[in-house]
């Protein structure tokens, strides 16, 4: 079982629609990552997160300790969001070694 | 703009043939890690400096090595690639390595013939 689980695993939008992927994990962290990665691409850090909500332009990401449940949101989505979204945890003992979610690839049609 | 950048984009190599990758940063950050990620699977992380100290992974075949010369650089030297060692390979840094956020680069994508 992935210590990292994301959900849904793939998800079609329109454009304009408001979009929600979960990430769960199964023990105590110090911090959780968003990361998104377009089909053939590097990889772009979104958001590092320990507590609360974070925004930046049309992407809020909220993490919730006690339950371990992170989201990442896209409000107004655009084609150009279409990308794999993953969600990161440094887990067994270690603060830098991530592990990483299976991931969640968005397609946002026009 | 501080980020780190990756050369080459893309890399062909024959099997067999040495090959080496290269990684810089303008962030000074003092942690930098390489991953190695094939298709549609999470990245790996193969190894990653702290400052001047080098730690490997515990499954990072002794194929791979790496090589930092100074703050700014970090290399990923190949030695004998073979076909399963064709991948994307990311280049990352973080401030520190207790749960600072990593930044990663564009990526070099392997290709052996």
């Amino acid at each position: 079982k992935n210590e990292v689980e994301q959900s849904p695993q793939n998800l079609t939008a329109q454009e304009g629609e408001f979009i929600t992927i979960n990430c769960s994990y199964s023990v105590g962290i110090s911090a959780l990552h968003w990361l998104q990665q377009h089909p053939g691409g590097g990889i772009v850090s979104l958001f590092m997160l320990s507590s609360g909500k974070k925004k930046h332009g049309r992407l809020i990401a909220t993490i919730n300790i006690q339950e371990k449940h992170s989201s990442l949101h896209i409000t107004a989505s655009h084609p150009r969001d279409s990308a794999v979204y993953i969600c990161a945890v440094p887990l067994g003992g270690s603060n830098y070694k991530l592990t990483f979610g299976k991931g969640t690839l968005l397609t946002v049609n026009p | 703009d501080a980020m780190v950048i990756q050369n080459p984009r893309y890399q062909v190599t024959q099997f067999g043939k040495p090959v080496t990758l290269s990684c810089s940063q303008t962030l000074n950050h003092n942690v930098m890690y390489w991953y190695q990620q094939k298709s549609s699977q999470a990245p790996k992380l193969l190894f990653h400096y702290y400052d001047k100290d080098f730690n490997n992974e515990a499954d990072t075949p002794d194929n791979f090595q790496s090589r930092r010369p100074n703050t700014s650089f970090c290399f990923l030297d190949i030695r004998s690639p073979g076909l399963g060692d064709a991948a994307m390979y990311l280049c990352a840094t973080s401030r520190d390595q207790v749960g600072d956020e990593q930044f990663f680069g564009p990526g070099t994508r392997l290709t052996v013939l």
